[in-house]
């Protein structure tokens, strides 16, 4: 089972801000939280990483939670090509690897 | 990023033929290799997992020998659909993990997909 929940759907206006949610309860201290998001028919996107600080890059904002549990992805200003659906998954850091599971992500909608 | 290209992009083919995609890193050696498998409308289904030089670990419900794995190089993993039916048309992707450079986290990459029809 995948080790995030995220809601199924979301829409946003097209110049706000679109704040994705991703609880990561069970998250281990050498875990990362990573974004990725998929364009239809096309492979994943990486976005972004984080694992305990705030980050940013030029596609988005990540913000943990102090405990982890939680984080959210942050589009400033969405657009119509940031329709997609957004998975936030957690992959452990070098010493080991765990195998990847998906879980059904959050379909955004960005509405003109 | 690493780039991780796909070939071919997509297939159609006959019901009982065989099948191979192909998963190149062009500029990563990739130490571990994932493949997936995406139903229209349904999130990316790991269907197995493998390292270089070793056998691949497939996920419960896959059948081994009908995807056969092959992963020779740090930069090749090969997907064989074995006797294809049409209820394995489907889109696959390939995605490569390994150590980003020196950084202390697990990079993973993945290819565009390869659609698959079975006529």
């Amino acid at each position: 089972d995948a080790k995030t929940t995220q809601p199924p759907s979301m829409d946003c206006a097209e110049g706000r801000a679109a704040n994705l949610p991703c609880n990561h309860s069970t998250i281990s201290g050498n875990e990362y939280v990573y974004w990725y998001r998929q364009i239809h028919s096309q492979g994943p996107q990486y976005i972004i990483h984080g694992l305990k600080n705030n980050e940013t890059n030029e596609m988005a904002s990540l913000i943990i939670t102090e405990d982890r549990k939680s984080s959210t992805l942050i589009l400033p200003h969405a657009t119509l090509r940031d329709t997609a659906v957004y998975y936030c998954i957690v992959i452990k850091a070098k010493t080991s690897y765990d195998k990847v599971i998906f879980g059904p992500g959050t379909s955004l909608s960005v509405i003109p | 990023g690493a780039v991780v290209s796909q070939h071919p992009s997509w297939v159609i083919c006959k019901s009982g033929t065989s099948v191979k995609i192909e998963c190149r890193s062009l500029d990563f050696q990739a130490t571990t290799m994932f493949w997936y498998r995406q139903f229209p409308k349904q999130s990316l289904m790991l269907m197995a997992t493998s390292n270089e030089g070793s056998k691949a670990t497939y996920e419960q419900g896959v059948e081994k020998d009908k995807f056969l794995i092959n992963h020779a190089s740090l930069t090749l993993s090969t997907l064989t659909v074995t006797s294809a039916h049409p209820e394995d048309s489907s889109f696959y992707i390939c995605s490569e993990m390994g150590l980003a450079g020196l950084s202390s986290y697990n990079e993973q990459f993945f290819g565009p997909g390869t659609r698959l029809t079975v006529l």
